[in-house]
């Protein structure tokens, strides 16, 4: 079936410091893929998604290029702050039915 | 104010009591979802509803009890509460079908069950 696998954390990173966190999908079709964020006691929320292969999502620095070739989704950016603090959940929609997956999440610390 | 919103925020309960947890969305969203965030599985779906009236089962669906009678109103009930269903709930809606559309978060129910 459908699934997402995305890299392990917690990661801390020194403001300024570049930022990856991998994702790979598995899944049948032409899924859609996000990122999500959920700051600390928050809700998750929509960082960036990509609706079919070669498109990249951006929103507020980060990036995410949708790799068909190498089944991957994963997420960037230049230059950390403090405020980027959060837990970021990689997502999948299967493009047939309401089944949406998520990654397990990665917790980042970013220290000043 | 405009969103979705969950009640209560946190709640203590104790196994094998009936339990509620309520979600309301403002934008008349066609679909509403509930999940369940555990350490060392993400977010797994419970139930999830296309209209009002019409529900479906998602990953994890045993033990709970979803109804919607009103598009805005999205109930979750746990007709018997155990341990293994302390967890903290998101309620989620979309417009539209959810492999593309984005879903929008309430900000989540902390169980406890004793």
């Amino acid at each position: 079936g459908d699934s997402v696998t995305q890299m392990e954390g917690p990661v801390t990173l020194s403001e300024e410091a570049f930022l990856t966190i991998n994702c790979t999908y598995t899944a049948t079709g032409y899924p859609s893929l996000f990122w999500y964020v959920q700051y600390p006691g928050e809700g998750l929320q929509l960082l960036l998604k990509a609706t079919k292969a070669d498109d990249k999502g951006s929103n507020k620095g980060f990036e995410a290029t949708y790799r068909k070739e190498t089944t991957s989704f994963h997420l960037e950016k230049g230059s950390v702050q403090v405020s980027d603090s959060a837990v970021y959940f990689c997502a999948l929609g299967a493009n047939t039915g309401n089944q949406f997956y998520f990654g397990t999440g990665t917790s980042l610390t970013v220290i000043p | 104010d405009a969103g979705i919103t969950q009640s209560p925020r946190y709640k203590i309960t104790e196994t094998g009591r009936q339990v509620t947890l309520m979600c309301h969305q403002t934008w008349s969203h066609s679909y509403m979802f509930w999940y369940r965030q555990d350490l060392g599985h993400g977010l797994r779906l419970i139930y999830y509803s296309a209209a009002a009236d019409i529900t479906d089962k998602g990953e994890v669906p045993d033990g709970y009890v979803v109804s919607r009678s009103k598009t805005e109103n999205f109930p979750l009930t746990l007709e018997s509460a155990t341990r293994s269903q302390t967890s903290v709930y998101f309620c989620a809606s979309s417009e539209t079908l959810a492999g593309a559309d984005t879903q929008y978060f309430g900000p989540g129910t902390r169980l406890t069950v004793l």
